[in-house]
């Protein structure tokens, strides 16, 4: 089975800090995603990863940076954490090829408090 | 461009009762699909997708879902309502033609079971 992991499920941060999410994924797959999740908002994207060091924005980059150093490792950043940073993240992987459709493969997801 | 449209943000059923959640898209070609399910504070987990071939497919759980390209429609039925099946909903689309393949997520439904 794919196994996406998120380093912690539940944060909470102060105003202005740095803030870390590690995702790790088992199965080689070359895509990689953070979404934050909102209620009445859905799933909206942060941003994404093709291969190793490569990122590319998403739909709401603003206020977070993306590391990609090895292939099983997507890191979000929060630079300053602000309270309009608080929600639920998710981290998903997943593979476009003749046997995998592209579908994500979802860890528990880390819910950040910023006071 | 690709979007995914979930009617209605909330489905009440009783238990026992057929449960049918509506998911339409819109895409230049046709799209992969997918269901996925979100218990509370939790990742979201695959239900069942649709690539090509039969468009009637079947998931985990009792569920299924037909893809009706004339409606652009992949609504997701099950006949028989359980408890347990009380959680939020998400259809998602990827549309993989061009080399483009990131899932696109509609906001949600969802889903109460009463006794």
């Amino acid at each position: 089975d794919v196994k996406v992991t998120q380093s912690s499920r539940y944060l909470v941060k102060r105003t202005g800090e740095k803030v870390f999410l590690e995702c790790v994924q088992d199965m080689d797959h070359e895509n990689m995603f953070w979404y934050r999740q909102d209620p009445g908002l859905g799933l909206r994207l942060i941003y994404f990863s093709y291969d190793v060091k490569m990122k590319e924005k998403g739909d709401i980059p603003e206020g977070y940076s993306v590391s990609r150093e090895k292939k099983e490792r997507f890191s979000l950043i929060l630079e300053s954490a602000s309270t309009n940073q608080t929600s639920m993240y998710l981290c998903a992987s997943s593979s476009i090829s003749d046997r995998e459709s592209g579908e994500l493969f979802f860890g528990e997801g880390s819910r950040l408090t910023v006071l | 461009a690709q979007s995914v449209t979930q009617l209605g943000s909330h489905v009440s059923v009783s238990e026992g009762a057929l449960v049918l959640l509506r998911c339409n898209y819109s895409s230049s070609v046709p799209p992969y699909l997918f269901w996925y399910v979100q218990y509370p504070n939790q990742g979201l987990q695959l239900l069942l997708k649709y690539t090509t071939g039969a468009t009637l497919v079947k998931g985990i759980n009792g569920f299924e879902a037909e893809f009706k390209k004339s409606e652009t429609s992949f609504h997701l039925k099950k006949p028989s309502a359980h408890m347990s099946d009380a959680a939020e909903y998400f259809c998602a689309v990827i549309l993989v033609s061009g080399g483009s393949y990131i899932p696109t997520f509609g906001r949600g439904t969802s889903l109460i079971v009463h006794p």
